[in-house]
Parts: structure tokens; sequence; C-alpha cells
């Protein structure tokens, strides 16, 4: 089945001990985007990939960045995570063209403890 | 987009049918009412979407009332497995970005 795979499910850190996470997609779908949710609360997008084209969200910290090699990998780099980027990380995609409505297809997500 | 306002929470019956609400008195003639819903320890699922027609699918029904102002999702037969947080969410047409709410929470019960 075509599908928004996360690895790994689980990811401890160090505090200030870079991470990474990965998202792939099999849908073939366009965007890609990155959520942070914290417990108990609402997916807050951080940023996203139209095509090669990133856009971050205005209040997503600079600690925060991603990279897209190709259609079907994205990355989110945490360059120094700190306590409060303990979160579960969801990777999100769509077909966006430009008209029309889009459906988003998460991922399981990536939970990230920070020690 | 529009905000929108769901009850913090709500119970209902297995097999019994789920009757979510939702505000968006604010919306505009050309944004869309999704509704997706979050297991626990997963990631989002779509639902359903609608513009100003009932719309169905295997998974719900989405009722919008005439002047748009509100919307219900019907989870006809509700199970334990539909237990879950549910998200409505009002976007623009051709706007691929979602802005999550609270959401309600429903239980399911036996």
């Amino acid at each position: 089945d075509a599908m928004v795979i996360q690895n790994p499910r689980y990811q401890v850190t160090q505090f200030g001990k870079p991470v990474t996470l990965s998202c792939s997609q099999t849908l073939n779908h366009n965007v890609m985007y990155w959520y942070q949710q914290k417990s108990s609360q609402a997916p807050k997008l951080l940023f996203h990939y139209y095509d090669k084209d990133f856009n971050n969200e205005a209040d997503t910290p600079d600690n925060f960045q991603s990279r897209r090699p190709n259609t079907s990998f994205c990355f989110l780099d945490i360059r120094s995570p700190g306590l409060g980027d303990a979160a579960m990380y969801l990777c999100a995609t769509s077909r966006a063209s430009g008209q029309g409505t889009y459906e988003q297809y998460f991922g399981p997500g990536t939970r990230l403890t920070v020690t | 987009d529009a905000k929108t306002t769901q009850p913090t929470s709500m119970d209902c019956a297995e097999g019994r049918a789920a009757n979510l609400p939702c505000n968006h008195s604010t919306i505009s003639g050309n944004e869309y009412v999704y509704w997706y819903r979050q297991i626990h320890s997963q990631g989002p699922q779509y639902i359903i979407h609608g513009l100003k027609n009932n719309e169905t699918n295997e998974m719900a029904s989405l009722i919008i009332t005439e002047d748009r102002k509100s919307s219900t999702l019907i989870l006809p037969h509700a199970t334990l497995r539909d237990t879950a947080v549910y998200y409505c969410i009002v976007t623009r047409a051709n706007d691929y970005k979602l802005s999550f709410g609270a959401g309600t929470t429903v239980t399911v019960r036996a």
C-alpha cells in the first residue's frame, strides 16, 4: 500500500546533540510537511516543501531545519535539541496542483525524547 | 482561515451514531470544512470534507447547514476503534496547509 513512513518511531537524544528524523513516501505527492505535536496539544505546522520550494512557518524556531533531497524523502534536523523540543513529530504529504482541495496523508510519527 | 469551535469531549455508545458538531460562523464562501481524526499515538487521518453540500463516504457523513456557519460529522455506527480526537478544520480552496484546533475527544463506550 502507498504510504508515509517515518523512521525511527522513537528517538532519544541528549540535550544539545543534533538529531535527524526521516520521512519517506510512496504516494509520489509533491508536498511534504513537518508538524510538531506536544503532549495533549494539536499538531502545529513547522514547515513544508512544495516541490523543491521550502516554506517555513513564521514562528518556527531557527533550531529546526529541513531537507528534501528528492520527491520521496524529507528530513527534519534539530540542530541543538532542548528539553522543550520533546514531542511527536509528524510527517505528512499531499498532492497539490494549484486547483481543488488537498487531503493530507500522515505518517505514524516519531516520538522524540530529549534527556 | 475561519476559526472553528468544537466541544472539548463527548461520549457515545458503541453501535450508535455519533454526531460531532463544529461551529465556523466566520466561514467564507470559498472555504471548505475538513474533518480529520487522530487515534492515540497515531498520525491524523483524513475523514471527509465539503463546501456546502452534504457529503458521505465509507467512513462518515458531513452535514453542513444552509448558512454554512456550522457542520456535523456523523459516524453512523460508532465502534471502539472510533475513539479518537476529531478535528474540524476550515481552509480555503487551493490552500494546502492545515491549521489544527483543539478538537473533540470522542470516547466510544461498550
